[in-house]
């Protein structure tokens, strides 16, 4: 039962660009959200985070949209540079509040100098 | 570096045998969690201890256990390896509650 799902295991994109990745939960308890990036060799890193009261949360480059009629949420990076060629996760935080994540598959994102 | 310490990196065994994943959370966290991810797989949450007590547990198998010291390190114990036991193995730490965990650099598990 995958409950958290990112449905494009690769995206490529040019330099410049913007890159759009997305992830869409089944679990309409779910109300905390983050995004990992992750290096090969290297363990997940954090990037952003939205909780479920916002449909918005910028950092930088970073930006994430919720929205919750659909249980979707996408992760925006404008500009695309090529040291943001990783794997990203979705995950969500158990409703239990425990800390413990429920991640997606992720998807492989390349970005072509 | 995310301040999370994990030994050791690799680790090779064979079928049958019994190894121990260590943990070192970050200075102050008190949760624990410790994760799998298998080929080409998202992770899979295995178990969090929080200040040395069990908190939540995922679908780990019978044949793995963990535990929190009083130092807060943790370790995962893996026994009666079996091929599909080959993976990733993650461990993160938190202050607790919802908030971003942060990782180590795993340790990878063949076992052959």
């Amino acid at each position: 039962d995958q409950q958290v799902k990112q449905n494009s295991p690769s995206l490529s994109v040019q330099e410049g660009r913007i890159s759009i990745l997305n992830c869409d939960y089944t679990n309409s308890m779910f109300d905390y959200f983050l995004w990992y990036k992750k290096y090969p060799a290297e363990g997940p890193t954090f990037l952003i985070s939205i909780s479920s009261i916002k449909d918005k949360n910028e950092d930088g480059r970073f930006t994430v949209f919720l929205n919750k009629s659909a249980k979707h949420l996408s992760l925006h990076i404008v500009p695309s540079q090529p040291g943001d060629s990783a794997v990203y996760f979705c995950a969500a935080s158990d409703p239990s509040n425990t800390g413990k994540l429920i991640f997606g598959q992720g998807t492989t994102l390349q970005v072509k100098p | 570096d995310s301040g999370v310490t994990q030994t050791p990196k690799h680790l090779i065994t064979a079928t049958g045998q019994r190894v121990t994943l260590r943990c070192s959370p970050r200075s102050g966290d008190l949760s624990v969690y410790w994760y799998q991810q298998s080929l080409d797989q998202g992770l899979q949450f295995l178990i969090q201890y929080y200040n040395g007590e069990e908190r939540a547990k995922g679908n780990i198998l019978e044949r793995f256990s963990a535990q929190q010291f009083p130092d807060l390190h943790s370790e995962l114990n893996l026994s009666s390896l079996e091929l599909g036991d080959s993976a990733l193995y993650f461990c993160a730490s938190s202050p607790g509650g919802r908030t971003e965990a942060f990782f180590g650099q795993g340790t990878r598990l063949t076992v052959v």
